[in-house]
């Protein structure tokens, strides 16, 4: 059973630009969630999709949008980058209240 | 919303002492706590879970206990090995998987 897998794992962008992150999730979970990783911030909650649906929000800025497809896969997309959004983004897949299973992330750095 | 609080930060022991993460959760409808353990420049990895209606689950040197009166839940790792160090984030999660995580704890074991 293949994982979940983000793609792209490094990414650099520039002050301005906007972003596309993916995130494929385990075959048959159809709740995604994505996570902002920063050296000392933890694991930082954006949003979460079921169904194709947003059904939880973090406090983040409208700046970070996702969609879901019905396929269960996710894109996640900031937009106006900021040299504070370099980070690791990391999507997660579940079932119903269990496991989170988590990607390798992507990499990306604001310059 | 959801607020968990995690203690400590850093948690420095030796090899074979015990390490114990503690962390507090605010919403009393969370009824299911995860643990990750996040090894440095890899992904989250769930290492125990305990749901509301148990008190207590272990799992060789890992053990989680809750306490739904107080709204907190613990791990405690015994015999600490150096392949134990990593950071472990502790996590709720309420209604329509709603998942809030820990800031996170960096645990050393020196050899």
């Amino acid at each position: 059973k293949a994982g979940v897998t983000q793609t792209p794992r490094y990414l650099i962008k520039t002050r301005g630009q906007q972003v596309t992150l993916s995130c494929s999730p385990i075959s048959g979970h159809r709740s995604v969630s994505w996570y902002q990783q920063t050296p000392g911030q933890g694991l930082q909650f954006l949003f979460e999709y079921f169904s194709e649906t947003q059904r939880n929000k973090g406090n983040f800025p409208g700046r970070f949008s996702g969609r879901q497809f019905s396929n269960s896969r996710s894109e996640m997309n900031v937009s106006t980058l900021e040299l504070g959004d370099s980070a690791l983004y990391l999507c997660a897949s579940s079932l119903e209240r269990t496991e989170a299973f988590f990607g390798q992330g992507t990499r990306l750095t604001v310059v | 919303g959801e607020n968990v609080e995690q203690h400590p930060s850093t948690l420095s022991v030796q090899e074979g002492d015990s390490a114990v993460i503690k962390c507090t959760y605010s919403d009393s409808a969370s009824n299911y706590f995860p643990w990750y353990k996040q090894e440095l420049g890899k992904r989250p990895q769930l290492i125990i879970d305990i749901r509301s209606n148990v008190g207590e689950k272990k799992d060789q040197r890992i053990a989680v206990t809750l306490n739904k009166t107080a709204k907190h839940f613990s791990l405690h790792i015994t015999e600490t090995q150096p392949e134990d160090s990593a950071v472990y984030f502790c996590a709720a999660i309420g209604g329509y998987q709603k998942v809030t995580f820990g800031i996170g704890t960096k645990l050393q074991v020196i050899p």
